[in-house]
């Protein structure tokens, strides 16, 4: 049971290039979400979906794309990453649905720079 | 939006003392109080959480309070290990809404 299981590890990208974080988990869960984390910041939701086919935005959406086509996979696209995107990412899944998520899964983490 | 504050930042303590962490949250629909510790390099997890209709709970050497009228929520760990150092989260949940808001963490260190 890998649990929720993100890649890659570790990216450097230039101001202005594009690119896909991946996330998959095999808990069957309905509820997954993205977070980042900076320093002193704790961590902050970018986009969060309550099942297939349906996404939200959090607290800091913008520059960042998702969808939700399987249960499993809830990819984060940067669209035109920004030094301001450099952060470590992680993402998250709960057996709960909108109505009470309950404890979250996270993985790893995807930390990411941007020059 | 919700707002979590959380403090300290920093808590140093001595392997077998005590620590205590503590949280205020601002959204009154918030019913779901989760803390997660943060070990280098992980992510988080959860070691404990309590629901809005419960005042205390208990884990072996960890225990979560709520005081949901003035809005503050504690996590407690007795007789401390140096494993117990990491980076320590609370968050506040609206399961309504379906988010978390987190604090911005407590970064414990048990010296030997």
């Amino acid at each position: 049971n890998a649990g929720v299981t993100q890649t890659p590890k570790f990216q450097v990208l230039k101001t202005g290039q594009s690119m896909t974080l991946q996330c998959a988990q095999d808990m069957n869960h309905e509820y997954m979400s993205w977070y980042r984390q900076d320093p002193g910041m704790g961590l902050r939701l970018i986009h969060y979906s309550v099942g297939a086919g349906i996404t939200d935005q959090g607290e800091v959406p913008n520059g960042y794309n998702v969808s939700r086509s399987t249960t499993e996979d809830f990819p984060l696209r940067l669209l035109s990453a920004a030094p301001s995107q450099t952060s470590v990412y992680f993402c998250a899944s709960s057996y709960g649905t909108a109505g009470n998520p309950g404890e979250l899964f996270f993985g790893e983490g995807s930390r990411l720079t941007v020059l | 939006g919700e707002n979590v504050e959380q403090h300290p930042s920093t808590l140093s303590v001595q392997e077998g003392d005590s620590a205590v962490i503590k949280c205020t949250y601002s959204d009154s629909a918030s019913n779901y109080f989760p803390w997660y510790k943060q070990e280098l390099g992980k992510g988080p997890q959860l070691i404990i959480d309590i629901r809005s209709n419960v005042g205390e709970k208990k884990d072996q050497r960890i225990a979560v309070t709520l005081n949901k009228t003035a809005k503050h929520f504690s996590l407690h760990i007795t007789e401390t290990q140096p494993e117990d150092s990491a980076v320590y989260f609370c968050a506040a949940t609206n399961t309504n809404a379906g988010k978390s808001t987190f604090g911005d963490g407590t970064t414990l260190t048990v010296k030997p």
